[in-house]
């Protein structure tokens, strides 16, 4: 149980299209998810708090704009990266919070490069 | 605020040794503590988790200890195998109530590498 799957798990993209990630929890339900940005070799920068119904709660220092957030279901969030550039490429990786457990269940990431 | 510290990496072990990863943490009211790994090129799978002092997680041979005396939740395993090579995060979620339920704050991440 308590599984999360993320799609695409590898997308190259050209400079300037926007690229969508979708986040699910397959087998419970989430009124909270998470949008996390890792860089090689560290660790994970959480990046926006994503409720069910509501607007996305974002992080200091992260653009609203450009890192759209739409938690439009109990099992789905999707980012949507808009007019990404190359300093956009990284390992975005989302995660669900099961309150029944009390514990956030990560995604496998997705691997996005910007050309 | 919350934080969490974990010891500095990497660690390079040989299969069949003795593992510890220490982790301390900092916080208000009862957290609970988890032990995530990642593996190259994948996202966090939950280890082992506790939710109150003096609670003991354990999954496929690892183990560690919610101690709220000193403050540590320290990652140990027995024999260690070349397929534990991974990344380990030590993470601590708030006690419920408020706002920022459901978020974790996380260590900075520990390498180990395993050699056969």
């Amino acid at each position: 149980g308590a599984v999360v799957s993320q799609h695409p798990s590898w997308v190259i993209c050209k400079s300037g299209t926007s690229v969508k990630i979708e986040c699910r929890s397959l087998d419970f339900q989430a009124t909270t998810m998470f949008w996390y940005r890792q860089f090689p070799k560290q660790s994970l920068m959480l990046m926006a708090t994503s409720n069910e119904g509501s607007k996305a709660t974002y992080e200091q220092g992260v653009e609203k704009d450009k890192f759209l957030i739409n938690h439009a279901s109990l099992t789905l969030s999707t980012l949507t990266v808009t007019s990404a550039h190359p300093e956009d490429s990284s390992f975005y990786i989302c995660s669900a919070f099961s309150g029944n457990q009390e514990t956030q269940y990560f995604g496998p990431g997705t691997r996005l490069l910007v050309l | 605020g919350n934080s969490v510290t974990q010891m500095e990496g990497p660690v390079t072990l040989s299969e069949e040794a003795f593992l510890t990863i220490n982790c301390t943490y900092t916080a208000t009211g009862y957290p609970s503590l988890f032990w995530y790994v990642q593996y190259p090129g994948e996202g966090l799978q939950l280890l082992l988790k506790a939710t109150k002092a003096d609670d003991k997680g354990s999954n496929k041979g690892f183990e560690a200890t919610y101690r709220k005396e000193t403050t540590s939740f320290h990652l140990e395993k027995g024999s260690v195998q070349v397929s534990d090579s991974a990344v380990y995060f030590c993470a601590l979620l708030k006690s419920a109530g408020g706002t920022s339920y459901g978020k974790l704050t996380f260590g900075q991440g520990t390498i180990l590498t395993v050699h056969p």
